[in-house]
């Protein structure tokens, strides 16, 4: 089955335990994103890859890393974790191509005491 | 400045009957892909319909269609015959196209909250 796996899905932890989210996809897709959902703003953008070993910033970054050491994988790390990123983490993987629908992990709900 | 707008932050509507979810968007490029996300309660992000900026017909899936007006900006969602398992969040996402041929991120709206009543 086509699909993108996040893990773990749920976790509480503590402010400046470094921290890593999975994402995993089977569908050979160049493009790989992370997002958070915060209530009132939508889904934006902290880091996306065009391609392995290719990272970029999205519009929030600040306080993340990813790496993309080969095509299916795209962690989400966080090094010194602060209560401000408590959200829903979403991870999402697409061909490249303005056409092509971005295909979600069911996400990742943080919270950091 | 807002690439994509969605001014109804939520919406009721009666079971079978049709609703209509605003969308307009902003952007410069003449190559875009407009997209439609639903959000259930269980909190999933599942792709809906798409709708290409060349396209000439108005995208449809199912009970899903999109009333595309290019020169006016905006890429509406129309349910119809409305369910109660549609009762969810919906988000409207662009991805523009590069210089490069690829495509940018997916941008979203703030999303609409759609309540579906008997």
């Amino acid at each position: 089955e086509a699909q993108v796996t996040q893990n773990p899905r749920y976790l509480i932890t503590v402010t400046g335990k470094k921290l890593t989210v999975t994402c995993s996809q089977n569908m050979n897709h160049e493009y790989m994103s992370w997002y958070r959902q915060d209530p009132g703003l939508g889904l934006r953008q902290i880091y996306y890859s065009m391609n392995v070993e290719v990272t970029d910033k999205g519009d929030v970054p600040e306080g993340y890393k990813v790496s993309r050491k080969e095509k299916r994988n795209f962690p989400l790390i966080l090094e010194s974790p602060s209560p401000n990123q408590t959200s829903l983490y979403f991870c999402a993987s697409s061909f490249l191509g303005s056409n092509q629908p971005q295909h979600f992990g069911d996400g990742t709900r943080l919270s950091i005491l | 400045a807002q690439k994509i707008t969605q001014t109804q932050p939520g919406m009721f509507v009666q079971e079978k009957e049709a609703v209509t979810l605003d969308c307009t968007y902003d952007t410069s490029d003449p190559s875009y892909g407009l997209f439609w996300y639903k959000q259930p309660s269980s909190g999933e992000m599942i792709f809906l319909i798409y709708q290409g900026s060349y396209d000439q017909q108005n995208a449809t899936e199912g009970r899903y269609s999109l009333n595309f007006q290019k020169a006016r900006k905006s890429a509406n969602l129309v349910i119809s015959a409305s369910q109660l398992g549609d009762s969810a969040m919906y988000f409207c996402a662009m991805r523009e196209a590069t210089a490069a041929g690829t495509a940018s991120k997916l941008t979203f709206g703030t999303g609409t909250r759609l309540q579906v009543t008997l």
